[in-house]
C-alpha cells in the first residue's frame, strides 16, 4: 500500500491565482480531511468528508473547496490564493467509526507527506 | 464544540530526564483521545490513543499516557527520554461517534545529548 500520497510536494502561488492540491489514498478509508498547519497553532481541520460524495466544513473552510467524487481522492481546492493561505497542507484518512474493519488501528488517522504551499 | 489545550509549547530537557507533556481538551461526553508525534521533516504518526477501559495507556518507543476524566486531562509521559525524541507531539480528541478530530497547537520537544 502507498498509504496517503499528497502532490505537489512543494509550490509557490501569486496572489489571485488558484490551484489544486491532490491528496489520494489506497486503504478503502471513508473518511479523508485537509488540515493546515501554522507555527503555534496546530493543526486546524478545513475540510472533510465521510464518504464518497458527502463533504462538510471544518474549523477554517473559508478561501477552499473540495469534492469527493471517489472513495480515493479528495482534492482541495483554492479559488483565489491569498498571502494567508501560505501554510503547510496535510490530507489524513481513517475508517469511520462504527467501520468494524478500523477497530484493529482505533480508528488511527494516517497522514500524508504534506504540500508547503507558499503564496506571494 | 470540543477543545483541546496543551499549555507547554517548549520543552528543552537533558537526554534521561523524564517527560511529561499537559493535555487537558473541553468536552462534557465521551470522548476518544490520541497522542501524534511528528519528527522534524516527517508527517505526524500516532504514538498512542484511549478509547474505553484502563486508563493508562501504552504506546510506541516507551510512551504512555494517562486518560483523567475528572481533569479533562490525557498527559503524555517518558520515563527517560532521548535524542531522537526530538520531535512536536500533538494531542487530540474527537467525541465519541463522531469523526470530527481537534488537534491542540502541539508541543515542541527538544532533547539536548
Amino acid at each position: 500500500n502507498a498509504g496517503v500520497t499528497q502532490t505537489p510536494k512543494f509550490q509557490v502561488l501569486k496572489t489571485g491565482q488558484s490551484m489544486t492540491l491532490q491528496c489520494a489514498q489506497d486503504m478503502n478509508h471513508e473518511y479523508m480531511s485537509w488540515y493546515r498547519q501554522d507555527p503555534g497553532m496546530g493543526l486546524r481541520l478545513i475540510h472533510y468528508s465521510v464518504g464518497a460524495g458527502i463533504t462538510d466544513q471544518g474549523e477554517v473552510p473559508n478561501g477552499y473547496n473540495v469534492s469527493r467524487s471517489t472513495t480515493e481522492d479528495f482534492p482541495l481546492r483554492l479559488l483565489s490564493a491569498a498571502p494567508s493561505q501560505t501554510s503547510v497542507y496535510f490530507c489524513a484518512s481513517s475508517y469511520t467509526f462504527g467501520n468494524p474493519l478500523g477497530q484493529g488501528s482505533s480508528y488511527e488517522q494516517y497522514f500524508g507527506p504534506g504540500t508547503r504551499l507558499t503564496v506571494t | 464544540a470540543q477543545s483541546v489545550s496543551q499549555h507547554n509549547h517548549h520543552v528543552i530537557l537533558s537526554e534521561a530526564a523524564s517527560l511529561e507533556l499537559g493535555c487537558n481538551y473541553s468536552y462534557g461526553g465521551t470522548v476518544n483521545l490520541f497522542w501524534y508525534v511528528q519528527y522534524p521533516g516527517q508527517h505526524l504518526q500516532l504514538l498512542l490513543k484511549y478509547f474505553s477501559g484502563d486508563p493508562l495507556v501504552k504506546g510506541i518507543k516507551g510512551f504512555e499516557a494517562e486518560f483523567i476524566k475528572s481533569k479533562f486531562s490525557f498527559n503524555l509521559r517518558k520515563p527517560s527520554v532521548q535524542w531522537s525524541d526530538t520531535a512536536e507531539y500533538f494531542c487530540a480528541v474527537t467525541p465519541g461517534g463522531y469523526q470530527k478530530v481537534t488537534f491542540g497547537t502541539g508541543t515542541k520537544l527538544q532533547v539536548i545529548p
